[in-house]
């Protein structure tokens, strides 16, 4: 039962690099999110998909792209990593019907740019 | 637009004592509300919802929530608090016809034996 996992775990980069984090989820949800944890603010929303072959923006996705080729997988592209994209990421997917609302999240990638 | 305000950045408890984690929120709609609680250097794990119905919800390790529609609010309770409950506590709130969970800034729970 893995739920949602986030790979890698940890990453450095330097100003400039690109990467890919990924994002798999085995509940067979449709939703699926991505986050930023930065200190005193709470979670903010990056981009979000509510289904295969769809996304949309959230409140911050300036320097970010998403894609959604599967219903598991939900990667979270930095085109040109700054310093101001260091913080904790989290995938998050949930069920979209019925009351079984509540989001499940991964455990987190914590990066930072140098 | 929907948003969660959790008015105190910090709450320190001692053992046995009764905690209160506020949070009030501000939707167009009908809440969806949501707590997680966040240990150090791990994911968010969920500890209980309103949706509809009953306003006193109960949850995951002996918390529980009200819900009062007229203060638009949803604070987070536990009768007797326990040192492995110090963590970082999140209110998330989603409008009923929206696909977006909008987050507090979080209360760090500290207590202390």
């Amino acid at each position: 039962n893995a739920g949602v996992t986030q790979t890698p775990k940890f990453q450095v980069l330097k100003t400039g690099q690109s990467m890919t984090l990924q994002c798999a989820q085995d509940m067979n949800h449709e939703y699926m999110s991505w986050y930023r944890q930065d200190p005193g603010m709470g979670l903010r929303l990056i981009h979000y998909s509510v289904g295969a072959g769809i996304t949309d923006q959230g409140e911050v996705p300036n320097g970010y792209n998403v894609s959604r080729s599967t219903t598991e997988d939900f990667p979270l592209r930095l085109l040109s990593a700054a310093p101001s994209q260091t913080s904790v990421y989290f995938c998050a997917s949930r069920d979209q019907t019925g009351l079984n609302t509540e989001a499940f999240f991964g455990q987190g990638t914590r990066l930072t740019v140098v | 637009a929907q948003s969660v305000a959790q008015p105190e950045d910090q709450v320190n408890v001692a053992e046995g004592n009764p905690l209160t984690v506020k949070c009030t929120y501000s939707v167009s709609g009908n809440p969806y509300l949501f707590w997680y609680v966040q240990y150090p250097n791990r994911g968010l794990q969920f500890l209980l919802k309103y949706i509809t119905g009953d306003n006193l919800v109960k949850g995951s390790y002996g918390f529980e929530a009200e819900f009062n529609k007229s203060q638009t609010s949803f604070h987070l309770k536990k009768p007797s608090a326990l040192v492995s409950d110090s963590a970082l506590y999140f209110c998330a709130v989603r409008d009923l016809g929206d696909y977006k969970l909008s987050f507090g800034a979080g209360t760090t729970v500290t207590v202390r034996a």
